[in-house]
């Protein structure tokens, strides 16, 4: 999940198993998610999104589930590779008088071959 | 190819002398913007912009300006760069907003001595 520090919450997998990362977001009013993968020395890269009239998202090898009643949304990778390596953001979509992108801190995901 | 492109990619200054971060996208896109990227406090909006000619503050504008006279490009300008603005910036743009999917720049690491 995410976390406030200098640490970045760290998800250590072997490859071939299955990951889920997971996200807490701040806001009721927020109507669109994303997902972001962040490489090293990359910018951010898209992955899935999902508004908030859905609860389950697929792409492929990865399932971006929204749970609204908690606040929660989590980020699935099938089959999880060593090019799946990076660190990953949430970001929501604020849609109130002063729309917004809130982004989380980040949760960086290590493949162990 | 669709892509956002920020030069310089790495650039290190002195205190006090001002420069400019470029910013150009081929995708059409009505909206960008600029973050900074700090260790443990993730991606801060610095500026955005909605469409040529309309720019407005994000959460982090102290000591930044930007300018939008093309829809194509987005310049960041230090004026006068102080060493807390060392960090890793980018650049991204998006077809509506924030509720659209967002592309990166590769980024461009300040140092300012």
């Amino acid at each position: 999940g995410e976390s406030v520090g200098l640490h970045l919450p760290t998800l250590s997998v072997q490859e071939g198993d299955n990951s889920i990362i997971n996200c807490a977001y701040s806001n009721s009013a927020s109507d669109y998610f994303i997902w972001y993968k962040q490489e090293s020395g990359k910018g951010p890269q898209f992955i899935i999104d999902i508004r908030s009239n859905m609860d389950k998202r697929q792409g492929q090898r990865v399932t971006v589930l929204l749970n609204k009643t908690v606040k929660h949304l989590s980020l699935q990778i099938a089959a999880t590779q060593p090019g799946d390596s990076a660190v990953y953001f949430c970001a929501e979509n604020y849609a109130g008088n002063n729309r917004k992108l809130i982004w989380g801190l980040g949760t960086s995901l290590a493949v162990n071959p | 190819e669709a892509q956002v492109t920020q030069n310089p990619r790495y650039l290190i200054t002195v205190t006090g002398k001002k420069l400019t971060v470029t910013c150009s996208q081929n995708m059409n896109h009505e909206y960008m913007s600029w973050y900074r990227q700090d260790p443990g406090l993730g991606l801060r909006q610095i500026y955005y912009s909605m469409n040529v000619e309309v720019t407005d503050k994000g959460d982090v504008p102290e000591g930044y300006k930007v300018s939008r006279k093309e829809k194509r490009n987005f310049p960041l300008i230090l004026e006068s760069p102080s060493p807390n603005q060392t960090s890793l910036y980018f650049c991204a743009s998006s077809f509506m907003g924030t509720g659209d999917e967002a592309f990166f720049g590769q980024g461009t690491r300040l140092t300012v001595v």
